[in-house]
C-alpha cells in the first residue's frame, strides 16, 4: 500500500498564476478530501468526494479554488488566479469506512 | 458549535513522563474522536479513537479519557519518549463521511 501520494510536494509561484494539486488516493478508499493548514487556521476541511462525487465544497474560502475527481484514483485542487494568502500546506486524504489516511501535502507559497 | 477548542497550544515533558492534552467540544452530534499525530514535514496519521460509549481506550502508552457529560477528551501519553516528540491534533466527527472537525494542535517536546 503505497498510502495516499501527492505532487508536487513544494510549488512556490507568484501572485496571479494558475496553481495545480494532484492527489492519489489509496485504492479502494471511496472518500477524498481536501485539507489545508495554516498556522493561523489550522487545519481546515475544504472540499470531499464521495464515489468521485463533490458532496461537500462548502469549506472552499472563495470561486477561485476549484476541485476535481475525474475517476477514483485522481484528483485536483486548482487555485486561478493565486493570492499570497492562499499560502499554506494543502493535505489530501484518503478512507473507505476505516479512519482517513493523509498524504504528507503540498507546501504551498504564493509570493 | 463546530469547534473543538484543544489545550495547551505547547508543552515540554521529561522523557519517561506523563503527556496530557486536552480537548472539549459543543456539538453533541459528534460521536467519534480521533487523534491524530503529526511530524514535520509529515500529514497527520491517526494515533487512536474513541466513540461515546465508552470512558477510555488504551492502545500501549496512549490512553484516550472521555467525559461525555463534560464533553471532553484527553489524551496521555504515558513513559513519554523524545520519539514521541510532535504535533498532536483532536479532532470529533459525526455522519458516514467522518468529516473531522481539528483542534488547533499541541506541539509536544519531550526531552531526553
Amino acid at each position: 500500500d503505497a498510502g495516499v501520494i501527492q505532487s508536487p510536494r513544494h510549488e512556490v509561484t507568484e501572485m496571479g498564476q494558475e496553481v495545480t494539486l494532484r492527489c492519489k488516493p489509496i485504492s479502494g478508499h471511496d472518500y477524498l478530501f481536501w485539507y489545508r493548514q495554516t498556522m493561523m487556521r489550522g487545519l481546515e476541511l475544504l472540499i470531499y468526494f464521495n464515489n468521485n462525487v463533490p458532496i461537500d465544497d462548502s469549506g472552499m474560502p472563495e470561486d477561485r479554488f476549484s476541485a476535481k475527481m475525474p475517476n477514483a484514483s485522481f484528483s485536483t485542487l486548482k487555485i486561478q488566479p493565486s493570492e499570497p494568502r492562499d499560502s499554506a500546506v494543502y493535505f489530501c486524504a484518503s478512507s473507505a469506512a476505516g479512519p482517513k489516511h493523509f498524504g504528507d501535502g503540498t507546501r504551498l507559497s504564493i509570493l | 458549535q463546530q469547534q473543538v477548542k484543544q489545550s495547551p497550544q505547547s508543552l515540554i515533558v521529561q522523557k519517561g513522563g506523563i503527556s496530557i492534552i486536552n480537548c472539549a467540544y459543543e456539538n453533541t452530534a459528534f460521536d467519534y474522536f480521533p487523534w491524530y499525530q503529526q511530524f514535520p514535514g509529515k500529514g497527520p496519521a491517526l494515533l487512536i479513537a474513541i466513540r461515546p460509549d465508552v470512558s477510555e481506550k488504551k492502545e500501549g502508552r496512549f490512553t484516550i479519557s472521555f467525559n461525555k457529560s463534560a464533553k471532553q477528551f484527553s489524551l496521555h501519553i504515558m513513559d513519554s519518549q523524545p520519539g514521541d516528540s510532535a504535533t498532536y491534533f483532536c479532532a470529533a466527527s459525526s455522519g458516514s463521511a467522518r468529516q473531522l472537525t481539528f483542534g488547533s494542535g499541541t506541539q509536544l517536546t519531550v526531552l531526553p
